[in-house]
């Protein structure tokens, strides 16, 4: 059971370069999430797709964009890394309904120089 | 908006210690509370969960109950052991709505 598969694991950027992170599940589920994880920050949400052709901001939106490619991929792009998009990321996916958990991939490690 | 609030760490034990993380929460409306864990180099996984008021959540021997008069999804377990070192993270998602907010976690350290 793969789940939800993020690639790659690690990536070293240096400012300015652009890089698409790739998230797939396996779950049938409608929503996809990306979120960044920094140290005495928990989860902070990116973007979220709560169904297949949506797509919407959360709460650090500035700097990435998103593509819901069909019901399996959900990627994230940096257009142009800083180094303060240095983070830890993370892609999830749930049933579009509140009382249904997330389910976390591994996470990709970015650090950007 | 939503919040979470949960303590700070890290909480060191011993192992067969008894442990409490406390969760409070800031909501409109009926929120559904989750604990989720993450273990070191890994990504997050649901612990358990409760979707209304004083429904128990409970998963290999931790428990937390709903508490809509005092906002709070306090994370207990009788008797920790080494292999329960991790960060533990409260999170809310509003009432038909899948976004969570995230407390801040808070890192469990169990020594033998």
């Amino acid at each position: 059971n793969a789940g939800v598969t993020q690639t790659p694991k690690f990536q070293v950027l240096k400012t300015g370069q652009s890089m698409t992170l790739q998230c797939a599940q396996d779950m049938n589920h409608n929503s996809m999430y990306w979120y960044r994880q920094d140290p005495g920050m928990g989860l902070r949400l990116i973007y979220y797709s709560a169904s297949e052709g949506t797509t919407d901001k959360g709460e650090v939106p500035n700097g990435y964009n998103v593509s819901r490619l069909n019901k399996r991929e959900f990627s994230l792009r940096l257009e142009s890394a800083a180094p303060s998009q240095t983070s830890v990321y993370f892609c999830a996916s749930s049933e579009i309904r509140g009382d249904q958990p997330q389910h976390f991939g591994d996470g990709t490690r970015l650090s950007i120089l | 908006g939503n919040s979470v609030t949960q303590m700070e760490g890290p909480v060191t034990l011993s192992e067969e210690a008894f442990l409490t993380i406390n969760c409070t929460y800031t909501a409109t409306g009926y929120p559904s509370l989750f604990w989720y864990v993450q273990y070191p180099g890994e990504g997050l996984q649901l612990l358990l969960k409760a979707t209304k008021a004083d429904d128990k959540g409970s998963n290999k021997g931790f428990e937390a109950t709903y508490r809509k008069e005092t906002t709070s999804f306090h994370l207990e377990k009788g008797s920790v052991q080494v292999s329960d070192s991790a960060v533990y993270f409260c999170a809310l998602s509003d009432q038909g709505y899948s976004t969570l907010t995230f407390g801040k976690g808070t890192m469990l350290l169990v020594s033998p």
